[in-house]
């Protein structure tokens, strides 16, 4: 069935170095990829996304890379602050060609170390 | 505040007992979602509407489990017969169609947990 597989569950990394998570995914079908961030008791929060047809996205600190063939993609924070810190959550759709619910992975901890 | 928001934040209820939830979207999203998250897991999908539809329902959604979204506005999840396995934060989310095959981007309520003793 459809499983999104999410690595690691968990990271440190001191302040200032880069933090890199990865996902996979096995529908095929799956075309769109966003990735969220939730702190403790607080609600999943987007933060970037990108859609099949680009391979790579930016956003200031933040990247994120699709690989098709390989049915990968990864979330990528540079220059990481503490307020980085929380529990990021990748998730995949096949929009129109299945439906429209996110399949989302386990979810890393990610800890920022000042 | 123009996000989605859920009602109750918190619900403790004994066991056997009924509950529902309600969760009200961006005003101008057609689509609503109901996902399931317990401690340490990811949101996992309950349902979806496309305005008043019910367009998919989970496997997890056991026969215990209704939603509603009457006037494809606001949506109600219940939960008959309440047991300690369905404890958990029950997130809703919205979204907006549109013209793309690509799925919508999905906004989230700040969610609410319930906690069957």
């Amino acid at each position: 069935g459809e499983n999104v597989e999410q690595h690691p569950s968990t990271l440190s990394v001191q302040e200032g170095d880069s933090a890199v998570i990865k996902c996979t995914y096995s529908d095929s079908a799956s075309n769109y990829f966003p990735w969220y961030k939730q702190e403790l008791g607080k609600r999943p929060q987007l933060i970037i996304d990108i859609r099949s047809n680009v391979g790579e996205k930016k956003d200031q600190r933040i990247a994120v890379t699709l690989n098709k063939t390989a049915k990968h993609f990864s979330l990528h924070i540079t220059e990481t602050q503490p307020e980085d810190s929380a529990v990021y959550f990748c998730a995949a759709s096949t929009g129109a060609s299945g439906t429209y619910k996110y399949i989302f992975g386990t979810g890393t901890r990610l800890k920022v170390l000042a | 505040d123009t996000g989605v928001s859920q009602d109750p934040r918190h619900k403790i209820t004994k066991r056997g007992q009924n509950v529902t939830f309600r969760c009200d979207p961006i005003s101008e999203h057609n689509r609503l979602y109901w996902y399931r998250q317990t401690l340490g897991q990811g949101p996992e999908f309950l349902t979806y509407f496309q305005n008043e539809a019910q367009l998919e329902k989970s496997r997890l959604l056991s026969d215990r489990f209704s939603a509603e979204r009457p006037k494809g506005s606001f949506s109600t999840l219940e939960i008959q017969r309440t047991e300690q396995g369905d404890s958990a934060m029950y997130l809703c989310a919205s979204s907006q169609s549109g013209i793309s095959i690509h799925a919508d981007t999905q906004y989230f309520g700040p969610g609410t947990r319930l906690t069957v003793l």
